[in-house]
């Protein structure tokens, strides 16, 4: 049982470059989300989607677009990465708003 | 908007004493507060959590206690042991909402002195 898998693990990107973190999971869970981790800063909410077809806007949305796929996946896009993106991106999943499990984490870096 | 503040940012604590973390929350909806431990280069794990209908809840040596008229809860760590060294985040919902997000506070890094 994987639980939540998150691609890429690290990535270097050039400042205006694109590209789109990916997340699945396996233990059918309605619930997903993607939060940021900046030191002192905790686990920011950028998107979340409370079931398959439906995303909504968390605490720190700028910059980001989101794709609920499926109920297993949900993917999150820089159109055009900036420094100030630099971080640690985690995609977690939970049975509605209860317990929620997290994938290791995509550490960005944007030059 | 819904908000976690989480104190202290950091706590270093001797070997076998006991640690606190202490939350507060701003939506008075939420009625359930999960606390998260992060190791090293992992994702936040749930070590306990209660709900709005208990006071106080144990699990060995971590329990959580909450005090729903004054938005309150606090993590309390006994014994303390270097394993215990961590991240710690506090987080608030509405469980069982499914439109609801889950909002977590800043974090401590607890470190424990040999």
């Amino acid at each position: 049982n994987a639980g939540v898998t998150q691609t890429p693990k690290f990535q270097v990107l050039k400042t205006g470059q694109s590209m789109t973190l990916q997340c699945a999971q396996d233990m059918n869970h309605n619930s997903m989300y993607w939060y940021r981790q900046d030191p002192g800063m905790g686990l920011r909410l950028i998107y979340y989607s409370a079931s398959e077809g439906t995303t909504d806007k968390g605490e720190v949305p700028n910059g980001y677009n989101v794709s609920r796929l499926n109920k297993r996946e949900f993917s999150l896009r820089l159109e055009s990465a900036a420094p100030s993106q630099t971080s640690v991106y985690f995609c977690a999943s939970s049975v509605l708003s209860s317990e929620a499990f997290f994938g290791q984490g995509t550490r960005l870096t944007v030059v | 908007g819904e908000n976690v503040e989480q104190h202290p940012s950091t706590l270093s604590v001797q070997e076998g004493d006991s640690a606190v973390i202490k939350c507060t929350y701003s939506d008075s909806a939420s009625n359930y507060f999960p606390w998260y431990k992060q190791e090293l280069g992992k994702g936040p794990q749930l070590i306990i959590d209660i709900r709005s209908n208990v006071g106080e809840k144990k699990d060995q040596r971590i329990a959580v206690t909450l005090n729903k008229t004054a938005k309150h809860f606090s993590l309390h760590i006994t014994e303390t042991q270097p394993e215990d060294s961590a991240v710690y985040f506090c987080a608030a919902s509405r469980r069982d909402s499914s439109a609801s997000k889950i909002i977590f506070g800043s974090g401590t890094r607890l470190s424990i002195r040999p």
